[in-house]
């Protein structure tokens, strides 16, 4: 599968502000998952989009995908400090699930 | 039970110990990861076992040496580590490898002295 790249790399908040991150990719794909890590810990799968679907969401996150841009993005609404972590994107492409992350987007929610 | 248990949490070794690194699943997942973290880093893939058997070693220094001995276990056997190996060492799961989701474990810190 391909890395995806996160954009931007870094993001300051304060809480109850919306949080914004983009994912882009280079060659067509079968779905595009979000990863979030806190710091040092394990990353614990957020949210599934597949290649038909244009718009998901789950509680507080809301994701987009733009096909013909190659290009998704994750909505964190009312943030909160907890919320504070590294966000990945994870484009698969084949039938298998092998990962390879970008950099990351390293939120961070000002109390 | 729907976890990924890694021991140890933390480890320390010198450059001439070997050690090794447990992953356990009971999801009844068939496919299984090995990902090496370092600091600020994203997670890089190192090993993919697929039914037991290992399906992808990212070009991996044969000092480090992955196992699989049956459905639940994963080891990752280290031997004659630099100091540049220290990292967190996180393992995943899936039901099996075109499954859609990776399950993490909280991860090995692991620094070599």
């Amino acid at each position: 599968s391909q890395q995806g790249e996160e954009d931007p790399q870094a993001l300051s908040i304060q809480e109850g502000e919306n949080a914004t991150m983009n994912c882009s990719y280079k060659t067509s794909i079968n779905n595009l998952q979000w990863y979030r890590q806190n710091s040092g810990r394990g990353l614990v799968h957020l949210i599934l989009i597949r290649s038909n679907e244009r718009e998901k969401h789950s509680g507080r996150l809301r994701v987009t995908l733009d096909t013909s841009k190659k290009s998704s993005s994750l909505l964190i609404t009312a943030s909160r400090a907890a919320d504070t972590a590294s966000y990945f994107c994870a484009p698969l492409t084949h039938n298998n699930n092998d990962m390879r992350f970008g950099a990351g987007t390293r939120l961070t929610v000002k109390p | 039970d729907t976890e990924v248990t890694q021991t140890p949490k933390h480890l320390v070794m010198g450059m001439t110990n070997k050690k090794s690194l447990k992953c356990e699943q009971h999801m009844g997942h068939r496919a299984m990861y090995w990902y090496k973290q370092k600091a600020k880093k994203p997670p890089e893939l190192m090993f993919v076992y697929s039914y037991e058997k290992l399906s992808i070693n990212e070009s991996v220094p044969s000092r480090f040496s992955p196992e699989c001995p049956n459905s639940s276990l994963l080891n990752l056997h280290l031997h004659a580590l630099q100091p540049e190996d220290s990292a967190l060492y996180l393992c995943a799961s899936s039901q099996v490898r075109e499954a859609e989701t990776q399950y993490f474990g909280p991860g090995t810190r692991l620094l070599v002295l």
